[in-house]
């Protein structure tokens, strides 16, 4: 199957500061991504998708200024977590597809708000 | 609004057991239907696709069957091991406000006991 890259894995930040997550699709132009979140022992919660070159559409209940996605090419979308803080640590996964077709995940990044 | 539910929340049998997981969705108006497994702490491995068209699909051990009219579908798991422990999840993709939307179920834990 064709192969997301989330990144970074791990991060660790200082309450107040920004965060910055990567969606890369490698070999497959993602005319769609979608950026969830997983609290334990929930499911993944869709927070917003994002259509290359548009604005994201977020779910109700995300604040669009505190998560901001940026979607810029057909191979990459970022998740950036403004003043970040506790409340946001947080398991964060983005996925990648090409019209309706088959949905492909990164690994998911754990961000932990110190 | 799309509704996907598992049953059961969590499930415990001995290895070599053949099991069945169970995903139902309330709008049957979906592109497919995705199966994924979840590892404590880790993304997503997507085990299969059934697209709205299609019955079931299987691989190796698994197979997964779709009725879109009635709302479900089944995961089934032969010969159960130790190494199939973890959340597994379904996902529905359907149409959502100017895209596609993917929404999951909560997951069924499953421990296989050796």
């Amino acid at each position: 199957g064709a192969v997301v890259s989330q990144h970074p894995s791990r991060v660790i930040c200082k309450s107040g500061t920004s965060v910055k997550i990567e969606c890369r699709s490698l070999d497959f132009q993602a005319t769609t991504m979608f950026w969830y979140r997983q609290f334990p022992k929930q499911s993944l919660m869709l927070m917003a998708t994002s259509n290359e070159g548009s604005k994201a559409t977020y779910e109700q209940g995300v604040e669009k200024d505190k998560f901001l996605i940026n979607h810029a090419s057909l191979t990459l979308s970022t998740l950036t977590v403004t003043s970040a803080h506790p409340e946001d640590s947080s398991f964060y996964i983005c996925s990648a597809s090409f019209s309706n077709t088959e949905a492909f995940f990164g690994q998911g990044t754990r961000l932990t708000v110190v | 609004k799309q509704e996907v539910t598992q049953i059961p929340a969590a499930l415990s049998v001995p290895e070599g057991e053949n099991l069945v997981l169970n995903c139902s969705f309330t709008d049957s108006a979906i592109y497919n239907l995705q199966w994924f497994r979840q590892d404590p702490g880790k993304g997503l491995t997507s085990l299969l696709l059934i697209q709205s068209s299609q019955r079931e699909q299987t691989s190796g051990r698994l197979n997964a069957s779709l009725d879109k009219s009635s709302g479900r579908s089944t995961l089934y798991i032969a010969a159960s091991q130790p190494g199939d422990s973890a959340t597994y999840l379904c996902a529905a993709l359907s149409a959502g406000a100017g895209s596609y939307q993917l929404t999951f179920g909560k997951g069924t834990k499953l421990s296989v006991i050796p």
